[in-house]
């Protein structure tokens, strides 16, 4: 079936500092979404990007769909303690009921 | 209510247990998804209901597996003789449209199962 591979696994960054992950996918997906879980809760979507090439913001989260809708990116600037979490690429097919999940990258931020 | 509502928020079974877990998605949303997230990983596909028709089952692991919608609202996860295996968060995701498009899935925060 199809699968997603998340990259780094994990992050621990200084606060202030920039942070990218990114996601790349065997198939061709439709749309990309990026979710941020904390403990204890489910997935928040934060962006969802619907075109090759788009290139979405969400305040200081930036993400791009791309070209080969084979794969997307997340970055997140000037990072701070509350930007703790996991953050889960998922991708959509056309018509598709699911969605499907990556791993996940832990993220944490130092003081 | 606001959003995705599931219980209990955790539920301890023994070995060989039934198990029904409940998700209330929000008002008037006509697609409801069923992942099930183990410790570390993402969440992974269960089953798919559009109102009450079962369109995707095909994530289900085993028969000992069942959900339902029967008025196309609340939905009931029903895991039989539960096993070890099958600890794990389940979550309920609810969408307002029939299709992907532009809708995006709303999470609830899921039932902790742990088979002891």
């Amino acid at each position: 079936g199809q699968q997603l591979n998340q990259s780094p696994q994990s992050m621990f960054i200084q606060e202030g500092e920039d942070v990218s992950m990114n996601c790349t996918s065997s198939s061709i997906f439709n749309t990309w979404l990026w979710y941020k879980q904390d403990p204890g809760e489910g997935p928040v979507l934060l962006i969802a990007l619907y075109k090759a090439g788009e290139l979405t913001s969400n305040g200081r989260l930036t993400a791009q769909f791309g070209i080969t809708r084979k794969d997307s990116f997340l970055n997140i600037s000037a990072s701070i303690p509350s930007d703790v979490g996991i953050y889960f690429c998922a991708g959509q097919s056309v018509g598709a009921g699911k969605s499907t999940f990556g791993d996940g990258t832990t993220l944490t931020v130092k003081p | 209510g606001a959003g995705v509502s599931q219980s209990p928020r955790y539920k301890v079974a023994k070995r060989g247990q039934d198990v029904a877990l409940r998700c209330d998605p929000i008002s008037g949303h006509v697609s409801l998804f069923w992942y099930q997230q183990a410790l570390g990983q993402g969440p992974e596909f269960l089953t798919y209901f559009q109102n009450e028709a079962q369109l995707d089952k095909s994530g289900l692991p085993s028969d000992r597996f069942f959900a339902e919608r029967p008025e196309g609202s609340v939905s009931t996860l029903k895991i039989q003789r539960t096993q070890q295996e099958d600890s794990a968060v389940y979550l309920c995701a609810s969408r307002s449209g029939p299709r992907a498009g532009r809708s995006p899935l709303h999470f609830g925060n899921g039932t902790r199962l742990t088979v002891t």
